[in-house]
């Protein structure tokens, strides 16, 4: 099954660029890696999503190393309101059943 | 559209007793998930349906757990009997289509089992 790990938590100052790295060693051939942001007591919300190399829309980039086995979450300039709580989603299909796996979350905390 | 629907979003119950939460997915979406978040095992799909009907169901935790989905716009998740362990929040949410497809979450429900 495959298996995701991130980074439990970070801390960053406003306008900085963070980076978040997701390592996935067996993911679903053909699927997308997908990032999530979470809010305290709300439910997650997509991010970004790729297949391989970069992907770029108007709050973050992804880059997908050619081995797959592991993705990394840009955030530009982050603001106070970046606070959250970032997963990466990848799915498996070892076991014949497609299934939905779920990293263990990076908590971000900007300061001012 | 309102977006995905939960209810209640607060429960709480004894031990015990049968906890039903709800879920109406976008108007549309062909799947649907229940996840459980809890601070030791963070997000966990516990079942997902298409079209209506129970794809993986492996992350229900036993057999005090059920999930239905009777409808395209609608579904319930069963606890019976709740235990103090089962305490959580619990995720409805729906995509479009499977795989590669963005899920878009409900608000949640927090469940407190005393």
């Amino acid at each position: 099954l495959a298996k995701t790990t991130q980074p439990i938590s970070m801390d960053s100052y406003e306008g900085q660029e963070v980076n978040i790295t997701c390592s996935h060693n067996n993911i679903a051939t053909n699927d997308y890696i997908t990032w999530y942001q979470q809010f305290p007591s709300q439910g997650p919300r997509f991010i970004i999503q790729g297949y391989k190399t970069k992907v770029t829309n108007e709050v973050a980039s992804l880059f997908i190393p050619a081995d797959r086995k592991s993705s990394t979450l840009s955030l530009p300039r982050v603001s106070l309101s970046d606070t959250a709580v970032y997963y990466c989603l990848v799915g498996d299909r070892d076991s014949g059943t497609y299934k939905y796996i779920f990293g263990t979350g990076t908590r971000l905390k900007v300061l001012a | 559209d309102a977006g995905v629907i939960q209810s209640p979003r607060h429960e709480v119950t004894e031990m015990g007793q049968e906890v039903t939460l709800r879920c109406k997915p976008i108007s549309g979406h062909d799947y649907l998930f229940w996840y459980r978040q809890t601070m030791m095992r963070g997000l966990e799909l516990l079942i997902y349906f298409n079209n209506n009907v129970p794809i993986d169901d492996s992350g229900m935790p036993e057999d005090r757990f059920s999930a239905k989905m009777p409808n395209a716009s609608f579904s319930t998740l069963k606890i019976q009997p709740s235990e103090p362990r089962d305490s959580a929040v619990y995720f409805c949410a729906s995509s479009l289509a499977g795989t590669n497809n963005e899920q878009f979450f409900g608000p949640g429900t927090r469940l407190t089992v005393l």
